[in-house]
């Protein structure tokens, strides 16, 4: 059973720049959602995409954006890139309904903005 | 927004019981889970608790949980070189939109 995706692992950007992350959820799981984890911080929550649709979102601005595809995949893609967006991007998947709603994470992007 | 907080540090002998604390401020949240990071690794999900139960046990880990006080707690019972490693306790606001402290970094010393 495979587990959440992420790709690419690692990405390098300048400022101003455009970027987008990937990710495939867990297989059965049909919500994702997106964190902003900072060096020496804990995750932030930017947002959550369940059937097609961006269901909540966290004080992102909106140079952060995202999209999630009829298989369930999703894209977050940042624009104008920031020094400050330097991170760690996390993607978890979860499938509400299903016990505790528990939320797996996949590995990550690292993404450096020079 | 939901406040998380926990102590930033732990140091544990191998062999004895660590107890990781987390402080929360919303008392709405319906799920508490614990996570663990490892070095430039993604988050594992340990464990949860539901919010009208006070303690879950699964195998070396024991959540305690006193709502009233919102205070959540983390015990591995013979810790080993393994579970060093970074330490979140994430309550869930919404029953979805997971809150994150600075996380609990454990060392394991022989």
């Amino acid at each position: 059973d495979a587990g959440v995706t992420q790709s690419p692992t690692h990405l390098i950007k300048t400022r101003g720049q455009q970027v987008t992350l990937r990710c495939s959820p867990k297989s059965g799981h049909d919500t994702v959602s997106w964190y902003q984890q900072a060096l020496g911080q804990g995750p932030q929550f930017i947002f959550q995409y369940y059937e097609e649709e961006e269901r909540q979102r966290g004080n992102f601005p909106d140079r952060f954006s995202g999209h999630q595809f009829p298989n369930y995949s999703s894209e977050l893609n940042v624009n104008a890139l920031l020094l400050g967006d330097s991170a760690l991007y996390l993607c978890a998947s979860s499938q509400p309904g299903l016990a505790a709603n528990e939320q797996f994470f996949g590995p990550g992007t690292r993404l450096t903005v020079l | 927004g939901e406040d998380v907080e926990q102590s930033l540090f732990l140091s544990v002998r191998e062999g004895d019981s660590s107890v990781i604390n987390c402080t929360y401020t919303d008392s709405s949240s319906t799920y508490l889970y614990w996570y663990k990071q490892e070095p430039g690794a993604g988050l594992q999900l340990l464990t949860y608790i539901f919010s009208n139960m006070d303690m879950k046990q699964d195998q070396r880990l024991t959540v305690l949980l006193n709502k009233k006080d919102k205070h959540l707690s983390l015990r591995i019972a013979d810790t080993q070189t393994g579970d060093s490693a970074i330490y979140f306790c994430a309550p869930a606001q919404d029953d979805y939109k997971l809150s994150f402290g600075a996380g609990t970094t454990v060392t394991v010393r022989a």
